[in-house]
């Protein structure tokens, strides 16, 4: 079935530096995909909405600059969390959609985040 | 706007017991609903869904029913396992803009 691979599954950075988490579909060709963060105990937020070759769409409340979203191919989209800091540690989770939303979605592993 | 609204946890049932976890949605279109299962350590899998009202999904044991005229998409289980324990998120979504929007999952906890 279609996988989404997710990397890393866990980093450690300093405050301060730039984290990137890939997404990648392994046999499917993801023209969208849905970043989200997960807080400890928490639902899944969505952060933002990747498509291929065009702007990220960003929710309210997200910032632009400090969660970049690249989604360059139809396999591979990105997300860096530049600047760090500690409240940005959390679990981060990407989706894509499997054709028509209504025949569900796969998800990457997850990536925990921790700034020290 | 779209929402989902499920029962807070956590859950803890003996093993064998039935298991109902309610949700209920708000949409103004006609979504597609599904519950999510997130084991410890893991990341989320797709349990079941349905996609009109009426429709039941099943899998593993599990069951929901999209119920249009309550708006709801309880979870049942007759007789759950130790293996079960994990949190179970309700989820809808519009196949208008293809957004998934979550319940704050409800984490299950079995005791042999």
């Amino acid at each position: 079935g279609a996988v989404v691979s997710q990397h890393p599954s866990w980093v450690i950075c300093k405050s301060g530096t730039s984290v990137k988490i890939e997404c990648r579909s392994l046999d499917f060709q993801a023209t969208t995909m849905f970043w989200y963060r997960q807080f400890p105990k928490q639902s899944l937020m969505l952060m933002a909405t990747s498509n291929e070759g065009s702007k990220a769409t960003y929710e309210q409340g997200v910032e632009k600059d400090k969660f970049l979203i690249n989604h360059a191919s139809l396999t591979l989209s990105t997300l860096t969390v530049t600047s760090a800091h500690p409240e940005d540690s959390s679990f981060y989770i990407c989706s894509a959609p499997l054709g028509q939303s209504n025949y569900g979605y796969t998800f990457g592993s997850g990536t925990r985040l921790t700034v020290v | 706007g779209n929402s989902v609204t499920q029962m807070e946890g956590p859950v803890t049932l003996s093993e064998e017991a039935f298991l109902t976890i309610n949700c209920t949605y708000t949409a103004t279109g006609y979504p597609s609903l599904f519950w999510y299962v997130q084991y410890p350590g893991e990341g989320l899998q797709l349990l079941l869904k349905a996609t009109k009202a009426d429709d039941k999904g099943s899998n593993k044991g599990f069951e929901a029913t999209y119920r249009k005229e309550t708006t709801s998409f309880h979870l049942e289980k007759g007789s759950v396992q130790v293996s079960d324990s994990a949190v179970y998120f309700c989820a809808l979504s519009d196949t208008r803009d293809d957004k998934i929007i979550f319940g704050k999952g409800t984490r299950l906890h079995i005791l042999p």
